[in-house]
C-alpha cells in the first residue's frame, strides 16, 4: 500500500509563490500525480511525474525525487481562483492510484 | 454535457436502505473506478474495473458491491446503508494514455441517517 503525507493547510498572498510538499512510501511506483479540487467539485488533473526532475506547465510546476520519495507542487503568481485543495496521488505497480488527504490552499488579497 | 456523469448528485437515506449510485461515461475508457472522499482522509478506492468482465476490490470494499453493466456504465451499491457510509462518492475513468490520469464525475453526496 501507500503512505502519502502532505500538509493540511497553507495560506499565501495573491501574486506570491506557494510550494506544497508531498512525501510517500510505496511498495511499487508507477508515477505521481497532482490534482486540484475546488470546494464541492470533482478533482481535475494538474500534473504527472514518473522520472526525477521538474515538469513545468504554465504557472504550475511539479518536482519528483524517487530516491527520496518526495514531490512538490509549485504554484507561481497566485490568483484568487487558485484557492482549492491540492491532492498528491501515487500510482503503484498494479496501476492503482492512492491519494493523500489533500492540502487546502487559501489565497488572500 | 459532462463526460462522466453520476446520479443521483445528492441523496439522503435511512440506515438499512439499499442505495445505488450510477455512473456513465462517454469517453470510451475501459477502466472505471469508485472512490469515496471523507474530510481529512482524502479519496479512498472502493472498487475498480478494467473491463466489463474484470472487477476488483479496492482498499475499502466492505459494505459495497458494484456492477459493470457495459463499458460505459459502472454502478455502486450499498446493500444496507449505515451512517458511516455518509460521504462524497466519485466515479472516475482512465484511458490508456501514457499519463493515465483519472477523469472524475461531479460526485454523489450520500447522507445516511
Amino acid at each position: 500500500g501507500q503512505n502519502i503525507d502532505q500538509p493540511t493547510e497553507m495560506t499565501a498572498t495573491e501574486g506570491a509563490i506557494v510550494q506544497i510538499n508531498c512525501t510517500y512510501q510505496t511498495s511499487g511506483f508507477n508515477g505521481l500525480f497532482w490534482y486540484q479540487q475546488h470546494a464541492g467539485e470533482a478533482p481535475t488533473f494538474l500534473s504527472y511525474n514518473v522520472l526525477d526532475g521538474l515538469e513545468e506547465k504554465g504557472r504550475f510546476s511539479s518536482f519528483l525525487s524517487r530516491s527520496k520519495g518526495y514531490s512538490y507542487l509549485l504554484l507561481k503568481e497566485l490568483q484568487m481562483k487558485d484557492s482549492a485543495s491540492y491532492l498528491c496521488a501515487v500510482r503503484d505497480g498494479d496501476y492503482k492510484l492512492s491519494f493523500g488527504a489533500g492540502t487546502t490552499v487559501t489565497v488572500r488579497a | 454535457d459532462a463526460d462522466v456523469t453520476q446520479t443521483p448528485r445528492n441523496r439522503i437515506t435511512k440506515t438499512g436502505k439499499r442505495i445505488m449510485l450510477e455512473c456513465s461515461q462517454t469517453k470510451g475508457h475501459d477502466r472505471m473506478y469508485w472512490y469515496r472522499q471523507d474530510p481529512g482522509l482524502g479519496l479512498r478506492l472502493i472498487y475498480y474495473s478494467f473491463d466489463v468482465k474484470d472487477i476488483n476490490k479496492g482498499e475499502i470494499s466492505d459494505g459495497y458491491s458494484v456492477s459493470r453493466q457495459a463499458q460505459a456504465k459502472f454502478s455502486l451499491s450499498l446493500e444496507s446503508a449505515i451512517p458511516n457510509q455518509t460521504a462524497l462518492y466519485f466515479c472516475a475513468t482512465r484511458g490508456g494514455e501514457e499519463t493515465g490520469e483519472l477523469f472524475f464525475g461531479e460526485g454523489s453526496r450520500l447522507t445516511v441517517l
